[in-house]
């Protein structure tokens, strides 16, 4: 089965600051997913990478993935408190990549001080 | 984005009762829906996979019988927690993919916190 691993499991940085997260496959992704979570409530959708060296921006988030398609970064610029929350990576673990069933990761927690 | 809506946010109940959480999509259809479900502090997990018109497919570990998923309509699944009992506790969270859109995004509703006493 798939495995994906976040590093680092939680960031606390101060605002103002870029930070970085990353995710980890065992097995070729063929869709990769982000998403926020705030604890105790749904996930946030950020973005969704399929193709090899595929880059997505979203206002002051970016996440990538690489050309082997076995890891994804995602990185944010200029951090504010409104970031903090627990972000996941989700991968699709159906056989024929697309079918919805997602893995994910087991979440950064991050904060942001002010 | 599309929105994906659950009900009840959160429910407590005795155990040995069923309880019953609806998963719908508000402004798209959806012919398939997953129901995920994340402990305190962990990630989330695949249960089950609900097919529009069909029955669902579970993952391995997750008993049919004691999660009964209906798929009654393009923007409706319900997961009913049979004879719940306190291990059952946990944070239910169903997702779903829009049928018409090219890009397969996947939205989740806010979840459902079951407490079982």
């Amino acid at each position: 089965s798939q495995e994906l691993e976040q590093s680092p499991q939680s960031l606390i940085v101060q605002e103002g600051k870029n930070l970085t997260i990353n995710c980890t496959s065992s097995k070729t992704l063929y869709g990769l997913y982000w998403y926020k979570q705030k604890y105790g409530e749904g996930l946030i959708f950020l973005m969704m990478l399929q193709k090899g060296g595929e880059e997505k921006s979203h206002e002051k988030i970016t996440a990538k993935l690489d050309e082997k398609k076995q890891q994804s970064s995602l990185h944010i610029t200029a951090s504010q408190p409104s970031h903090a929350g627990i972000y996941l990576c989700g991968a699709d673990s159906g056989p024929r990549g697309f079918e919805g069933k997602l893995t994910f990761g087991q979440g950064t927690i991050l904060t942001v001080h002010p | 984005g599309a929105v994906v809506s659950q009900h009840p946010s959160r429910v407590i109940c005795k155990s040995g009762t069923s309880v019953k959480i609806e998963c719908r999509s508000l402004d798209f259809q959806a012919t398939t829906m997953f129901w995920y479900r994340q402990f305190p502090k962990q990630s989330l997990m695949l249960m089950a996979t609900s097919n529009e018109g069909s029955k669902a497919t579970y993952e391995q570990g997750v008993e049919k019988d004691k999660f009964l998923i209906n798929h009654a309509s393009l923007t409706l699944s319900t997961l009913t927690v049979t004879s719940a009992h306190p291990e059952d506790s946990s944070f239910y969270i169903c997702s779903a993919r829009d049928l018409f859109r090219l890009v397969n995004e996947q939205f989740f509703g806010p979840g459902t916190r079951l407490t079982v006493l």
